[in-house]
């Protein structure tokens, strides 16, 4: 069974330039969640998808991050303007309902 | 709102010998999981364990076990017989049972290193 896909592994852009990352999620998981890390934290949740309805972005800086799941399989995670304080791993999760969350490898975010 | 602590910000062992980790969470939920992830420096996070609250029996993977105590709301990771590639960040995390979505709450971590 395929894992969680993610891409870009690595980004570097400057601050106020735009960035989007991807997710495809374990087939057949209606859940996506897409998390940040910041250098020596744990994982923040930003957004919780179950299909492609929204169940929680209470922690999305919406002023300047978006996300995605528009056919309930694969997500976009967009940030536009990037600020310094973006630099961080985000990572994406998938599960089947009320269950374990499995990671993909995560996009290492870069902003100068 | 959930709390996740983790006291050990890191932690060493020798290889074969036993290592436990600690963690201890914050909830007035009664039915919730909590589980122990592993990231090494491949950024990947890997589920070690699972518990899920309303079982009585601690959780066992193989060389990992955990000790779940619910009324003191301590939930230990125990590694037996280390290993070289055990080596990483581990995380304890906390997961409510909700109809509206089941985030995962991580605490900071403790970097694990198992020395030959």
């Amino acid at each position: 069974e395929a894992g969680v896909a993610q891409s870009p592994r690595y980004k570097i852009i400057e601050k106020r330039q735009s960035v989007a990352f991807w997710c495809n999620p374990i087939s057949g998981h209606a859940t996506l969640y897409w998390y940040q890390q910041i250098l020596g934290q744990g994982p923040k949740l930003l957004i919780q998808f179950q299909n492609n309805g929204v169940v929680d972005d209470s922690q999305l800086p919406k002023d300047r991050f978006s996300a995605e799941r528009l056919k309930g399989v694969d997500s976009t995670l967009k940030i536009q303007p990037a600020k310094l304080e973006d630099s961080a791993v985000y990572l994406c999760a998938s599960s089947s309902r009320r269950d374990t969350q499995y990671f993909g490898p995560g996009t290492r975010l870069t902003v100068l | 709102a959930q709390t996740v602590t983790q006291s050990q910000p890191e932690m060493s062992v020798q290889e074969a010998e036993t290592v436990t980790l600690s963690c201890t969470y914050d909830t007035s939920e009664n039915n919730y999981y909590l589980f122990w992830y592993k990231q090494p420096p491949s950024r990947q996070m890997i589920l070690v364990i699972r518990q899920e609250a309303y079982k009585q029996q601690n959780a066992t993977e193989n060389r990992f076990s955990v000790n779940f105590q619910k009324a003191a709301k301590s939930f230990s990771l125990k590694i037996s017989d280390s290993q070289l590639g055990d080596t990483a960040m581990y995380f304890c995390a906390f997961m409510k049972l909700s109809n509206a979505g089941n985030m995962l709450t991580f605490g900071g971590g403790t970097r694990l290193m198992v020395k030959p």
